[in-house]
């Protein structure tokens, strides 16, 4: 069973605008943690911010922040103030604690537009 | 502190061949897990190793197969090479039974089957 979803293949925004890409999860584990990384055309995976299954605030990290919503087991991660170097590949992940691996969505694009 | 790196960062072969990909965890990790990642596609698991043990396989076939040394280096040997094994294959390491600790990749290495 898919584990992690992104429903948006590909997500266009504005430079200067936010973004918000989507994330659900499905585990029956009481804790787990929530990861997003970014991937550019170079091929690089970039680790970008976590969040903990029991952290009561939304994850926040420079302009990344995350929006948790533990009872829709969702995840969506916000970009505000997009810019070009954004463009890249966006990927969520999770981390259960008894299965200890690791479990990618497939994607999404995000192209950032001048 | 020096990142994950991977070596060869590309590799050319044909079909029939046998090649070795190589990975260095950053220092105090522990896990180190490989990832093929086809042109424009997601992350597929391939495997997981934590304290010189294989912890976790993907849906790939034994001619995949790798292993982890005393120093927490590991090698992922792809043996009879196909053309629909060239892709990017990315290693990442982290801390092993935290689920808050992110995986940290390495650049990965760009497989070419000719």
């Amino acid at each position: 069973a898919q584990k992690i979803t992104q429903t948006q293949p590909g997500m266009f925004v504005q430079e200067k605008e936010a973004v918000t890409l989507d994330c659900t999860y499905d585990t029956s584990d009481p804790s787990y943690g929530l990861f997003w990384y970014k991937q550019p055309s170079s091929g690089e995976m970039i680790f970008l911010i976590y969040q903990g299954s029991y952290d009561q605030q939304n994850a926040t990290e420079g302009r990344y922040s995350l929006n948790f919503q533990k009872a829709r087991k969702s995840a969506n991660l916000v970009i505000s103030a997009s810019q070009l170097g954004d463009s890249a590949m966006y990927f969520c992940a999770m981390r259960e604690i008894y299965g200890q691996n690791f479990v990618f969505g497939p994607g999404t694009r995000l192209s950032v537009l001048p | 502190e020096a990142g994950v790196t991977q070596s060869p960062t590309h590799l050319i072969k044909t079909r029939g061949q046998q090649a070795t990909l190589r990975c260095s965890p950053i220092s105090g990790h522990t896990s180190v897990y490989w990832y093929q990642q086809a042109l424009g596609l997601g992350l597929q698991f391939l495997l997981w190793y934590d304290e010189g043990e294989e912890r976790n396989r993907g849906n790939f076939p034994p001619r995949f197969s790798g292993r982890q040394f005393p120093n927490y280096s590991s090698e992922l040997n792809v043996n009879a090479l196909e053309l629909e094994d060239s892709a990017l294959y990315l290693c990442a390491s982290s801390l092993a039974r935290e689920s808050n600790q992110p995986q940290h990749f390495g650049d990965g290495t760009r497989l070419s089957i000719l």
